[in-house]
């Protein structure tokens, strides 16, 4: 069972266009984290949400938490090549396990020039 | 400041050999969590180690699996009598307290590749 799925898998979009990727899931988690992956290379953090509702914003990078905190967005306006690569979701369930993240198998984009 | 150090950045094992996979934490970072990607697959919880103690090991395969995390030195995962299935990235990630909403730092992952 998939507890984080993230739509679409592959997207491939030309520069200066706009994108939206989901990561959805039926439970409730304490936090939700977005990170990037490089071919070859681990995760990188781009930002955590704690907050329903929230909404965060790093440079064209819009990230949003769903009020139900289940599930959460990220919009990247006017992409440019340097965004392509793996967009990961990770959640953290909280209480004695929010160390254990559950990550997405994530959205693999790739913004032509 | 240098991050997460993970060696070897890739390993070739034949089927029934050990694998031994290095992680250096960030320095004074005090807490190491071991995930595993497979081929189409998300990242997958393994195990989280504090200084010398296991805290939580639920993500790991019963048999064949272990790690440490010893005073001095890296933390170790140890893959014994390989098979064709432990094909994976092996991620490692610490962070300076318990993670969750204290951030987990990746390291750039160990290849493993069981011929």
């Amino acid at each position: 069972t998939q507890l984080l799925e993230q739509s679409p898998q592959f997207l491939s979009i030309q520069e200066g266009e706009n994108l939206t990727v989901y990561c959805n899931s039926s439970s409730v988690f304490s936090s939700l984290q977005w990170y990037r992956q490089e071919p070859g290379e681990g995760p990188v953090l781009l930002v955590t949400v704690v907050t329903g509702g929230e909404v965060k914003k790093l440079k064209r990078l819009t990230f949003q938490f769903g009020d139900a905190r289940k599930d959460s967005s990220l919009h990247i306006t006017a992409a440019q090549p340097g965004d392509t690569g793996l967009y990961l979701c990770a959640g953290a369930r909280g209480g004695g396990s929010n160390y254990k993240l559950t990550f997405g198998k994530g959205t693999l984009l790739t913004v032509n020039p | 400041n240098a991050g997460v150090m993970q060696n070897p950045r890739h390993l070739v094992r034949r089927r029934g050999q050990e694998a031994r996979l290095r992680c250096s934490p960030v320095k004074g970072h005090s807490h190491v969590y071991w995930y595993r990607q497979l081929p189409e697959e998300g990242l997958k919880f393994m195990v989280y180690l504090q200084k010398e103690n296991i805290i939580d090991e639920s993500g790991m395969p019963k048999e064949r699996f272990s790690a440490e995390f010893p005073k001095e030195g890296p933390s170790i995962l140890r893959i014994q009598q390989v098979v064709r299935g432990d094909s994976a990235a092996y991620f490692c990630a610490s962070s300076p307290s318990q993670g969750g909403r204290e951030t987990q730092y990746f390291g750039p992952g160990t290849r493993l590749l069981v011929l």
